[in-house]
């Protein structure tokens, strides 16, 4: 059963560096590409970027290039997303899915909260 | 990359059919058959409901279906149900450059 399983919910202070994570399973984590997706309250869903942990190679949305960096673990099926100076605009809902053979995400993360407030 | 545009909202009664509209452009929708939906309820993750335009995962209802004409791809739901209210979101393959982009989703209330 393919499973994409996200870090806890966080709370953090503006200017703060953070670090979630995404650990994938049931399927083969290199052979996949994994994206993260932004949701803030009340809105809808914006591709953030995505990322194909058989090699690192990276790809941004414009809105999100050099805003956030992507990175992943082969070695433990686990895809990241990060933050060095956090602002409360940051605050949203963030999730992590698995990128299909046809550019479709078929397989999401539960989803991890991101509280930036002073 | 601008959002895909969809309407706001959509509304219907059990039983009836509604189609929600997703606009893009010659970069995206119009160039590529890899559109897909999404359906999410409120506080839930989004779940996959068709993809390459019209194809759909197993499990999913045969209920939906999923269509495009030019650079405007649209989800029809028949046969309308009270868990079918939820919020759906397009998305299309935009290059190999900034991979995608999604619509600014549509809230679907059954009467």
């Amino acid at each position: 059963e393919v499973q994409l399983v996200q870090s806890g919910a966080e709370v953090k202070k503006p200017g703060e560096s953070l670090k979630i994570s995404c650990k994938g399973s049931g399927y083969s984590f290199t052979s996949y590409w994994i994206g993260w997706v932004r949701q803030m309250p009340g809105k809808g869903l914006e591709w953030m970027g995505i990322i194909y942990p058989g090699d690192s190679d990276t790809r941004y949305s414009p809105s999100f290039q050099g805003q956030v960096t992507i990175s992943a673990d082969k070695s433990i099926s686990t895809a990241y997303l990060q933050w060095s100076s956090l602002k409360a605009s940051d605050t949203a809902m963030y999730y992590c899915a698995r990128l299909g053979y046809s550019s479709q995400f078929d397989y999401w993360g539960q989803g991890t909260l991101v509280t930036v407030s002073s | 990359q601008s959002a895909l545009t969809q309407p706001a909202s959509v509304s219907g009664s059990p039983g009836q059919s509604i189609t929600i509209s997703c606009t893009g452009t010659s970069s995206d929708v119009g160039s590529y058959n890899l559109v897909s939906w999404y359906q999410q309820h409120p506080g839930k993750a989004p779940k996959l409901m068709i993809y390459e335009v019209s194809k759909r995962p197993s499990g999913v209802s045969n209920r939906f279906s999923g269509s495009k004409s030019g650079n405007t791809a649209s989800l029809t739901i028949s046969g309308l149900q009270a868990e079918d209210e939820a919020d759906y979101y397009c998305c299309s393959y935009a290059g190999s450059s900034t991979f995608g982009v999604f619509g600014g989703g549509t809230k679907l209330t059954v009467l």
